[in-house]
């Protein structure tokens, strides 16, 4: 199986700051790699996929990068409601896998 | 509108049998994969397997291999999870989600997904 580390697991940051979180695959996954965003309670919601497409209707705040092993996903300028928890998804072998999670708290 | 719809909360006791479901509107669903994903209270996702209404092709994780059966009604644009026989550590959050076909590779990712129904298990 892929295995799929995120670092930080908990980012503390202000309203207005950029922030970068890593996702990183313990084998080459080209660029089959999804973002998404959790709030307390909710579904997931996909945010990015293929590494570094917006899926529709998210805002352009959120951009993705990165490929092989490597992953980026940042935030340009944090808004209240963006504070959740997000995770990254591979989805170039069965079985498709999930990072553990970076919070992203308010400081 | 393409929406996928869970069957609602369930509490059962340890032993018992359930199935639980996802039903999808606003698309063809017998062209896209349904994937499940648990998440236990107070933790991350982990993906559990994915099914094909148009042919029930199933792949399943081989963390949940034995443990769920998922199966698919195309006919009523239906999905399904089921167990035969529930343990108090099946209690969790479970998502259904959509994922887009492509030929000769696996799917893509979860593009909508269910509202979740939470499975608790306790005697």
């Amino acid at each position: 199986d892929i295995q799929l580390t995120q670092s930080p697991s908990f980012l503390s940051a202000s309203v207005g700051d950029r922030v970068t979180i890593t996702c990183r695959a313990s084998q080459g996954i080209s660029t089959f790699l999804a973002w998404y965003q959790q709030k307390p309670g909710k579904a997931p919601k996909p945010l990015i996929y293929a590494a570094s497409t917006l899926q529709s209707g998210v805002p352009s705040k959120f951009s993705g990068g990165g490929s092989g092993t490597e992953f980026t996903l940042t935030i340009s300028s944090l808004q209240p409601e963006d504070f959740a928890t997000y995770y990254c998804q591979q989805v170039n072998n069965y079985p498709f896998t999930f990072g553990p999670g970076t919070k992203v708290d308010i400081k | 509108e393409v929406q996928l719809v869970q069957s609602g909360a369930e509490v059962k006791k340890p032993g018992e049998s359930l199935k639980i479901s996802c039903k999808g509107s606003g698309y063809s669903f017998s062209t896209y994969w349904i994937g499940w994903v648990r998440q236990m209270p107070g933790k991350g996702l982990e993906w559990m397997g994915i099914i094909y209404p148009g042919d029930s092709d199933t792949r399943y994780s081989p963390s949940f291999q034995g443990q769920v059966t998922m199966s698919a009604d195309k006919s009523i644009n239906t999905a399904y999870l089921q167990w035969s026989s529930l343990k108090a550590s099946d209690t969790a959050m479970y998502y259904c989600a959509r994922h887009k076909q492509y030929l000769g590779r696996p799917p893509g990712h979860g593009d909508y997904w269910g509202q979740g129904t939470l499975v608790t298990v306790s005697s």
